[in-house]
């Protein structure tokens, strides 16, 4: 079957504009993961959902990073009035939770 | 925050040597993981160990957890250069959050 899939790839954008990033994860599965990826970092945890339970935000980095997962399927992440800080890659991962995480390729973000 | 530090953070070799990475905590960790990402790509699962003194192999590839269940090794005998890559390791935290992550290590295996 399929993976998880992000669009876009790649994103070039201006500061202070917003973006959305979507995730589809693999059908079926229950919990969702956002992750963040910097140059020479590792994957830094920003949100995830589980089922119909309230999301966990304690990743988040500012009020200006949002996510919503849609009748417990798709995700979006909203990042709101961009800095250059947050060009990274942006990693959806999802897992019939607890189990294997699998991910998605991601979407690079550039800030300009 | 359970942390977890990856050593070391590159690693150059030509194929067919040996190698071990290591994956470092002051924590005591319930299982460790072992992902393998490539350019463009996300990461993908290669192990999951969750005894203490446990070994597994895949392949080339031998993954060890520590008895005190606090670090793992992954070891690469005969690297060929598809086992290029940027090595992962994470481990659920002992908070709310699924996984930590280690800073990785990055393999490059010149032909």
């Amino acid at each position: 079957g399929a993976g998880v899939s992000q669009s876009p790839s790649n994103k070039v954008t201006e500061k202070g504009k917003d973006v959305e990033l979507r995730c589809d994860p693999i059908s079926g599965h229950t919990a969702l993961y956002w992750y963040r990826q910097s140059l020479g970092q590792g994957l830094e945890f920003l949100i995830y959902f589980q089922g119909n339970s309230a999301p966990d935000k304690s990743g988040l980095p500012s009020d200006r990073f949002s996510a919503e997962r849609t009748g417990g399927s798709v995700s979006t992440l909203t990042i709101q009035r961009t800095q250059q800080e947050d060009s990274a890659v942006y990693l959806c991962a999802s897992s019939l939770y607890p189990d294997t995480q699998y991910f998605g390729p991601g979407t690079r973000l550039t800030v300009l | 925050t359970q942390l977890l530090e990856q050593s070391p953070q590159f690693l150059s070799i030509q194929e067919g040597e040996n190698l071990t990475v290591y994956c470092n905590s002051s924590s005591v960790f319930s299982s460790l993981q072992w992902y393998r990402q490539e350019p463009g790509e996300g990461p993908v699962l290669l192990v999951t160990v969750v005894t203490g003194g446990e070994v597994k192999k895949l392949k080339r590839l031998t993954f060890q957890f520590g008895d005190a269940r606090k670090d793992s090794s992954l070891h690469i005998t005969a690297a060929q250069p598809g086992d290029t890559g940027l090595y992962l390791c994470a481990g659920p935290n002992s908070g709310n959050t699924p996984l930590v992550f280690g800073k990785g290590t990055r393999l490059s295996v010149i032909a």
